[in-house]
């Protein structure tokens, strides 16, 4: 059973700060997966997708990898902003599945000082 | 923004009572589907929907059940809602063509509480 572990489950750096959020799934073989923000009491809002064939997604400040065969993928934040701050989820979409169920981390919660 | 309207967003209701949750979408999109939310288990997949009619279940689907009479609307309900089935409840919208197959959009979430 594949299983989405986010580490670790709270952070807080000063503003400005370079950092990374981290993500393990058991099982390589997966689809995509996705990265998510959340801020308190919203809905998800979606920043990156990374197909099983990528190795990275860029958008803005934000970068995203992926190495399936260890089950590992990072999200790096450059420049940290006070608006970064919300709850970061990954989600892995296994794959030979016909339909996008994703499984869920439980997220990083992120509080950017500043 | 993706279109995707949850309704109600917020919902008291005491046990024993039927709910039913509403998704509409505005995307034609074909996949959609209905997760939970609650402290410690992160979100949970309930029931989706792969079209018109077209439905399934997930991993914590006991005590829901859905509809999806037209591509847009994706309705959830709760038979008879017991104070386990507390939680926020998200509507998500998947994507199935291009460079962006797989993504999900999520709603904006629907906070029930049983009591």
């Amino acid at each position: 059973k594949q299983e989405v572990t986010q580490i670790p489950a709270a952070l807080s750096v000063p503003e400005g700060e370079n950092l990374v959020l981290n993500c393990s799934f058991t099982d390589s073989a997966i689809y995509n997966l996705q990265w998510f923000r959340q801020d308190p009491g919203k809905g998800l809002t979606s920043l990156l997708l990374i197909q099983s064939s990528q190795r990275e997604q860029t958008s803005g400040r934000l970068n995203a990898s992926l190495d399936k065969s260890s089950g590992r993928s990072t999200l790096y934040i450059a420049a940290s902003q006070p608006g970064d701050s919300a709850t970061y989820l990954c989600a892995v979409r296994p794959d030979g599945g016909a339909t996008n169920k994703l499984i869920f981390g439980t997220g990083t919660l992120l509080a950017i000082q500043p | 923004d993706a279109g995707i309207t949850q309704s109600p967003r917020h919902k008291v209701t005491e046990t024993g009572t039927p709910v039913t949750l509403r998704c509409h979408q505005t995307e034609n999109h074909r996949y959609m589907y209905w997760y939970r939310q609650d402290p410690g288990h992160g979100l949970r997949l309930i029931h989706y929907s792969y079209g018109v009619k077209d439905t399934d279940k997930g991993e914590v689907s006991d005590g829901y059940s859905v509809s999806r009479s037209k591509t847009e609307d994706f309705l959830l309900t709760l038979e008879s809602a017991t104070s386990s089935q507390t939680s926020v409840y998200f509507c998500a919208i998947g994507s199935s063509a291009g460079a962006n197959t797989g993504e999900l959009f999520f709603g904006e979430g629907s906070r029930l509480t049983v009591l």
